[in-house]
């Protein structure tokens, strides 16, 4: 079946770094998604890509889809505490509707 | 508030009991999506429903089983419960099969 993968697992920051998350799918994906879910909180949608090198800006935040629709990448620019939480893909398959998240990147930002 | 309603938002029962986890999807929503999330661990994908009928299933135990009813809510049943059984259950819902999920509170599931 569709898996998805996700990494690095952690990773910790100072404050105003970058950082970086990566995301692979075995197959082919429809879209993919991301969200962020915050310590305690529930995962909150964040973007939707769907076109073939796509690449969509919010604020401080850069989401790319790759050009064979099977990986996904989140940047964050100068990182600040509200950025705690951890980062899931979830990828969309071409054949059905499911839903596969990946493993989720938890994000520690240290002031 | 994403709209989605799970209850009860905490659950504690004793192994070999049987429980059932309830969601409301947002309003117009027609797909109902389950999640498993242990301790620090990723969203492990159960079933999906649309409108009433299965739509997509992962890789949800046979103790488990959910269904969708008319008004579009939706129940988690998981029976024979074990101590790994112990997690997070989210529910969570789209417009159509296809769009952003919005995710409910979860419901912590607690088997002693």
């Amino acid at each position: 079946g569709q898996q998805v993968m996700q990494i690095p697992q952690y990773q910790h920051v100072q404050e105003g770094e970058d950082f970086t998350t990566y995301c692979n799918s075995s197959t082919t994906l429809s879209n993919i998604q991301w969200y962020k879910q915050r310590p305690g909180g529930h995962p909150v949608f964040l973007i939707q890509l769907v076109k073939s090198g796509e690449v969509k800006k919010q604020k401080r935040l850069t989401f790319q889809f790759g050009e064979a629709k099977k990986n996904s990448s989140l940047h964050i620019t100068a990182t600040q505490t509200t950025d705690v939480g951890t980062y899931f893909c979830a990828g969309r398959e071409t054949s059905g509707s499911r839903l596969t998240f990946g493993e989720g990147t938890q994000l520690t930002v240290n002031p | 508030d994403s709209g989605v309603t799970q209850t009860p938002k905490h659950l504690i029962t004793a192994t070999g009991q049987r429980v059932t986890l309830r969601c409301s999807p947002r309003s117009g929503d027609l797909s109902v999506y389950w999640y498993q999330q242990s301790l620090d661990q990723g969203l492990q994908f159960l079933i999906q429903y649309y409108n009433g009928e299965e739509r997509a299933k992962g890789n949800i135990l046979e103790r488990f089983s959910a269904q969708q009813f008319p008004d579009l809510h939706s129940e988690l049943n998981l029976s024979s419960l074990e101590l790994g059984d112990s997690a997070l259950y989210f529910c969570a819902s789209s417009v159509e099969s296809r769009g952003e999920a919005f995710f409910g509170q979860g419901t912590r599931l607690t088997v002693v």
